[in-house]
């Protein structure tokens, strides 16, 4: 079984640039997360997705962060502009339903605003 | 005070001793909680999750949970130097499906 997909894996641009990630999670998967995590601390959840419908966005700020998941699959998170705050690991994670116990994490994409 | 509070290290402890980690967290209502180790570089992967008070245990590793103390601990019983790596506790709440993570605690173990 495969699991979650991720790209890019870096990703290094500049600041007031636009940049996406994209997530394909494990098939079946209905629940989707991407997730923010700065060196030394924990991952942060910015936005879930059950099916393509956004559940839970309060942590993502929405003046520069948006998210997609057409037809309930793949995701693409998306920083517009981009600022030098913004470089940390970008993790996307799937499980099988909401609340089920285990989120299974795809490799992350690192980001670096100059 | 953080939702979910860890120590970050790093926990130096020898080849084949118990490294044991701590965690404690602030919400009462919470009724999910879970472990994962993630090397440097990767992606944290789920080691044990356990839902009631008292122990679990599956194979090295024993999670301990006290829901009136608020803290969750993880055993790991004959460390192995591939053990090291960072531990994250998280914290899910009752009425939601987010998961709350700490900041992590190094462990190194050294032969």
């Amino acid at each position: 079984e495969a699991g979650v997909v991720q790209s890019p894996r870096y990703k290094i641009i500049e600041k007031k640039q636009p940049v996406a990630f994209w997530c394909n999670p494990i098939s079946g998967h209905n629940t989707l997360y991407w997730y923010l995590q700065n060196l030394g601390q924990g991952p942060e959840l910015l936005i879930r997705y059950e099916n393509e419908e956004a559940v839970d966005d309060s942590q993502l700020p929405k003046d520069r962060f948006s998210a997609e998941r057409l037809k309930g699959v793949d995701s693409t998170l998306k920083i517009q502009p981009a600022e030098l705050g913004d470089s940390a690991v970008y993790l996307c994670a799937s499980s099988l339903e909401a609340g089920g116990p285990e989120q299974f994490f795809g490799p992350g994409t690192r980001l670096t605003v100059l | 005070q953080k939702e979910v509070e860890q120590n970050s290290g790093p926990l130096s402890v020898p080849e084949g001793a118990i490294a044991s980690l701590n965690c404690t967290y602030s919400d009462r209502g919470s009724q999910s909680f879970f472990w994962y180790r993630q090397y440097s570089g990767k992606s944290p992967e789920l080691i044990m999750f356990i839902y009631s008070n008292g122990d679990k245990e599956d194979g090295r590793f024993t999670a301990q949970l006290n829901k009136a103390s608020q803290y969750v601990s993880l055993l790991i019983r004959d460390s192995q130097p591939s053990d090291s790596a960072t531990y994250l506790c998280a914290v899910k709440s009752y009425n939601t499906d987010k998961l709350i993570f700490g900041t992590g605690t190094r462990l190194q173990v050294f032969p």
